[in-house]
């Protein structure tokens, strides 16, 4: 099974750009049938989905955050990454990188689910 | 405040039996897959059950997931001390146009 990892800038100043990568080791991130996620927990809270990009750099962002994701996909160094830009304090939070197994069936309906997950890596605002 | 809605906590003791439920409507629950994710305290979640009701690989068949209508459920039998975590349930979301979580409810083994 694939395995990722978080890494990226730890602490990031309130207005600026929050830039995270993971990197996927263990097979190829254009193996057929994955989406690659970002998801993010505030501390003691609950998971927020922020959004995925396959290996052709299709994309889908969470409309509630939509307007300040961008995600890339670098497929020579098996690598997609996540720029938030605009950061409040109300961004700090663990992110966590995540395979996503994504589909439809029947009339429209869709499965989708993240295995496996990056251990994650702590992003904090300052003010 | 999460459109999928689950209890905050549940507890049992060693070899009980536990339901979690999650609530949602027609345009989670009702139309799209559940997936139930645990999370061990300082670590990340894992995925338990998907699809409703399928157990991925090296999921041991205590655990359980089951949906009707726009709610689903997942069970734990034969508790023990190492299913203490947070657990989630996930879904897509027509209306919203992507995944969401419900907030996630705390089981303690008593």
């Amino acid at each position: 099974q694939v395995q990722l990892q978080e890494s990226g800038s730890r602490l990031v100043k309130a207005s600026q750009t929050l830039s995270l990568t993971c990197t996927v080791s263990g097979g190829s991130i254009t193996r057929g049938g994955y989406s690659w996620s970002w998801i993010r927990q505030p501390l003691g809270k609950g998971l927020e989905w922020i959004g995925y990009i396959y290996d052709s750099g299709s994309t889908h962002f969470n409309p509630s955050l939509k307007s300040r994701v961008t995600m890339s996909v670098d497929r020579s160094k098996n690598q997609f990454s996540l720029k938030l830009t605009s950061v409040t304090a109300a961004d700090t939070a663990l992110y966590y990188c995540a395979a996503g197994v994504l589909g439809h069936y029947g009339d429209n309906s869709v499965y989708f689910w993240f295995d496996p997950w990056g251990p994650g890596t702590l992003v904090t605002v300052s003010s | 405040q999460s459109v999928l809605t689950q209890p905050p906590s549940a507890s049992g003791t060693p070899g009980q039996r536990v339901t979690i439920s999650c609530s949602g409507s027609s345009s989670n629950i009702g139309s799209h897959t559940v997936n139930w994710y645990q999370q061990v305290p300082g670590t990340a979640p894992k995925l338990l059950i998907y699809a409703d009701n399928q157990r991925p690989s090296g999921v041991p068949d205590r655990f359980s997931g089951s949906k009707s209508g726009t709610s689903a459920s997942l069970a734990i039998s034969g508790l023990q001390s190492e299913d203490e975590a947070d657990y989630y349930c996930a879904a897509w979301d027509g209306t919203l146009n992507g995944n969401v979580f419900g907030a996630g409810t705390t089981l303690t083994v008593l």
